[in-house]
């Protein structure tokens, strides 16, 4: 199994640009989310998903778009870059009890907003 | 609401040395409490999870934790440390609802030889 794998793994976007951060997981799980980190503050929940078809709000999701048309993907999009979205960005999967499981974490995204 | 502190952002240790990072929550119901650990450009992977079945927890590694629902804390500790063990820690703490996850600032640990 490939586990939790996200692309790319690197991208620099101009203010106002969009783009999507992709992440699948091959594991059957239910739970995905999107966490993005930043220093001194550990890992914040952007979006994260019950199940296919089933999104929900974290703790920081304003600027971000999730869709989850599938269990093995769950992309994350940004309409409109700004440069306070330059953070390393992280997928994660579970499976049922959510956030009460072990999370499994893909090796990031790293996004620089000039 | 739930939160998590952890104390110092930085820790240096000498090799052989015991670790301890600290970690404190707060959460309204019995929580779900997990340390993780992040190598330098990597993800994190799970060390060790506390779900109420044990106070102490051994993960891997050789580390383990402490739940202490008096003192609300759930520090980590390992004995003897190695070379390897340079690397963030983050403590996180979920609650019985399990709608959410809830990271402290991370631990930067340093090993000297």
């Amino acid at each position: 199994n490939a586990g939790v794998t996200q692309t790319p793994k690197f991208q620099v976007l101009k203010t106002g640009q969009s783009m999507t951060l992709q992440c699948a997981q091959d594991m059957n799980h239910e739970y995905m989310s999107w966490y993005r980190q930043d220093p001194g503050m550990g890992l914040r929940l952007i979006h994260y998903s019950v199940g296919a078809g089933i999104t929900d709000q974290g703790e920081v999701p304003n600027g971000y778009n999730v869709s989850r048309s599938t269990t093995e993907d769950f992309p994350l999009r940004l309409l409109s870059a700004a440069p306070s979205q330059t953070s390393v960005y992280f997928c994660a999967s579970s499976v049922d009890r959510g956030f009460q499981e072990t999370q499994y974490f893909g090796p990031g995204t790293r996004l620089l907003v000039l | 609401a739930q939160s998590v502190t952890q104390l110092g952002s930085h820790v240096s240790v000498s090799e052989g040395a015991l670790v301890l990072l600290r970690c404190n929550y707060s959460s309204s119901v019995p929580p779900y409490l997990f340390w993780y650990v992040q190598y330098p450009n990597q993800g994190l992977q799970l060390l060790l999870k506390y779900t109420s079945a044990a106070t102490l927890v051994k993960g891997i590694n050789g580390f383990e934790a402490e739940f202490k629902k008096s003192e609300t804390s759930f520090h980590l500790t390992k004995p003897s440390a190695h070379m390897s063990d340079a690397a963030e820690y983050f403590c996180a703490v979920s609650g019985a609802a399990g709608n959410k996850l809830t990271f402290g600032g991370g631990t930067r640990v340093l090993v000297k030889p």
